[in-house]
C-alpha cells in the first residue's frame, strides 16, 4: 500500500495567498517530515513533527499531525514566487527509514 | 545540519556500463541512507549503509544490481551496476543522527543525475 499520499498533486496560486498540501498515510508512524525540491535537485529538510505532537511552526510554515485520520497537512503563509517547488511528506517508522509521498507540485505566479 | 557532497552531479553513460556514485559528509553520522527518484516521481529507498558491514536493501533492490560500501562514518558509495536506460534516474545519499546522536531528521545531498543511453 502507498504509505504519504499527497493532494493535491498540483497547486498554482498568487504571490501573497496562502497554500495548503495535504499528506495521508496508512500505518503507524513514529514522525512525519515535510521537504522541499527545487527542479529536480537535493531535497531540503522543511520540519519534522512527531506522532505526540498536533501542530509545529518554522517561520512561514505551519504543520498539523491527525494521527487519528492518519493525515498531515503543510500551510504555506504569504506564500512568494521562491516558494515553487515539489512538497514531499515522508512518515518514518522504525530505524529511521522514510517512505516518502508523490509530491505536491506548487507555482506561486508572481 | 551536515554538509553532504555528492559526486559525480551528474554523468551520461552507456548500457551495460557501471557508475559509483560517492556521498561524503563533513561530519560523523549515524544512519547514511541512498534514495532513487525517477524521472517525475517520487524517492524511492535503495538501501540503507551500514558502517563496516552489508547494507540492508528494500524490496525491489539487490546487492547485484547496486553495491553499497560504508567503510566510516562519514562515506558512502553506490555502484549502479550493469546499466540500462530504466536506471536513469536521480540518486540521493541522505544522512541521519548527526555527530553519532539518535535523530529522526534526514539531510539529503544534493544528487547524482543519472541518463543512460
Amino acid at each position: 500500500s502507498q504509505q504519504g499520499e499527497e493532494d493535491p498533486q498540483a497547486l498554482s496560486i498568487q504571490e501573497g495567498e496562502n497554500a495548503t498540501m495535504n499528506c495521508s498515510y496508512k500505518t503507524s508512524i513514529n514522525n512525519l517530515q515535510w521537504y522541499r525540491q527545487n527542479s529536480g535537485r537535493g531535497l531540503v529538510h522543511l520540519i519534522l513533527i512527531r506522532s505526540n505532537e498536533r501542530e509545529k511552526h518554522s517561520g512561514r510554515l505551519r504543520v498539523t499531525l491527525d494521527t487519528s485520520k492518519k493525515s498531515s497537512s503543510l500551510l504555506i503563509t504569504a506564500s512568494r514566487a521562491a516558494d515553487t517547488a515539489s512538497y514531499f511528506c515522508a512518515t518514518g517508522t522504525s530505524g529511521s527509514r522514510l517512505t516518502f509521498g508523490e509530491g505536491t507540485q506548487l507555482t506561486v505566479n508572481p | 545540519s551536515a554538509v553532504i557532497s555528492q559526486k559525480p552531479s551528474r554523468d551520461i553513460c552507456q548500457r551495460g556500463t557501471s557508475l559509483t556514485i560517492q556521498c561524503q559528509v563533513d561530519s560523523q553520522v549515524t544512519m547514511m541512507f541512498w534514495y532513487r527518484q525517477q524521472p517525475g516521481q517520487s524517492l524511492t529507498l535503495i538501501a540503507t549503509a551500514n558502517q563496516g558491514s552489508e547494507a540492508t536493501y528494500e524490496s525491489g533492490f539487490v546487492i547485484d544490481k547496486f553495491p553499497i560500501s560504508r567503510p566510516n562514518l562519514t562515506f558512502s558509495t553506490l555502484t549502479v551496476s550493469n546499466m540500462s536506460p530504466e536506471d536513469s534516474s536521480i540518486y540521493l545519499c541522505s544522512v541521519a543522527g548527526l555527530a553519532g546522536g539518535v535523530t529522526y531528521e534526514q539531510y539529503f545531498g544534493p544528487g547524482t543525475r543519472l541518463t543512460v543511453t
